[in-house]
């Protein structure tokens, strides 16, 4: 089962930033969080992830708070194209867990004009 | 960029039929995962394979099913005998290595049993 929570359904402002929060409380010491999007039915599409820092990219930043058990990605300035359904995945050691990604349900995210 | 590519995009098949999806994972690679996406519902894990072997698998992963790299750059899916409740989109993954490095996904096939 997914070890995150996160709301199903949110809209932005197109040129807002979107701040899509993620409750992550049972997470342990060496598991990471990621974040994926899908568009439509295409594959997944890498974001982000990070441990315990916060993180940037070029297409988002990911901010972890200091217990980690929730974390926001950060989509700065979203367009259209960014519409789409939003997983939060926390990932855990390949020895342990085989490395594999376990999806939820995620937020859709509607950016409107 | 280098890419996962998945072959076919689209796959009709007879119930009972045995299928193969084909994946290329991207060359340095060296963890690679099949997952499924049932219409309208969350995207599932299937197996995981590492250094030539499963390395984890799901409940959905039964004897139906296999994974292969047979030449070192497929890596394939095999469903033995298809059916109607096989219908998915499925995806193939492939990372450098485990946990800390992204894992890069294919564009999917999507299977239909019929």
């Amino acid at each position: 089962d997914a070890k995150t929570t996160q709301p199903p359904s949110m809209d932005c402002a197109e040129g807002r930033a979107a701040n899509l929060p993620c409750n992550h409380s049972t997470i342990s010491g060496n598991e990471y969080v990621y974040w994926y999007r899908q568009i439509h039915s295409q594959g997944p599409q890498y974001i982000i992830h990070g441990l315990k820092n916060n993180e940037t990219n070029e297409m988002a930043s990911l901010i972890i708070t200091e217990d980690r058990k929730s974390s926001t990605l950060i989509l700065p300035h979203a367009t259209l194209r960014d519409t789409a359904v939003y997983y939060c995945i926390v990932r855990g050691d390949l020895y342990n867990q085989g490395g594999k990604l376990i999806f939820g349900q995620g937020t859709e995210l509607s950016v409107k004009p | 960029e280098p890419e996962v590519t998945q072959t076919p995009s689209h796959q009709v098949t007879q119930m009972g039929q045995e299928v193969i999806l084909r994946c290329v994972p991207i060359s340095n690679h060296l963890y690679f995962y099949w997952y499924r996406q049932i219409l309208g519902q969350k995207v599932e894990f299937l197996v995981s394979f590492y250094n030539n072997e499963i390395s984890e698998k799901s409940e959905i992963f039964d004897d139906q099913f296999s994974v292969e790299r047979p030449d070192g750059s497929n890596f394939t899916l095999k469903i033995r005998s298809t059916k109607l409740e096989d219908s998915a989109m499925y995806f193939c993954a492939s990372s450098f290595r485990g946990v800390n490095t992204e894992a890069f996904f294919g564009q999917g096939t999507r299977l239909t049993v019929v």
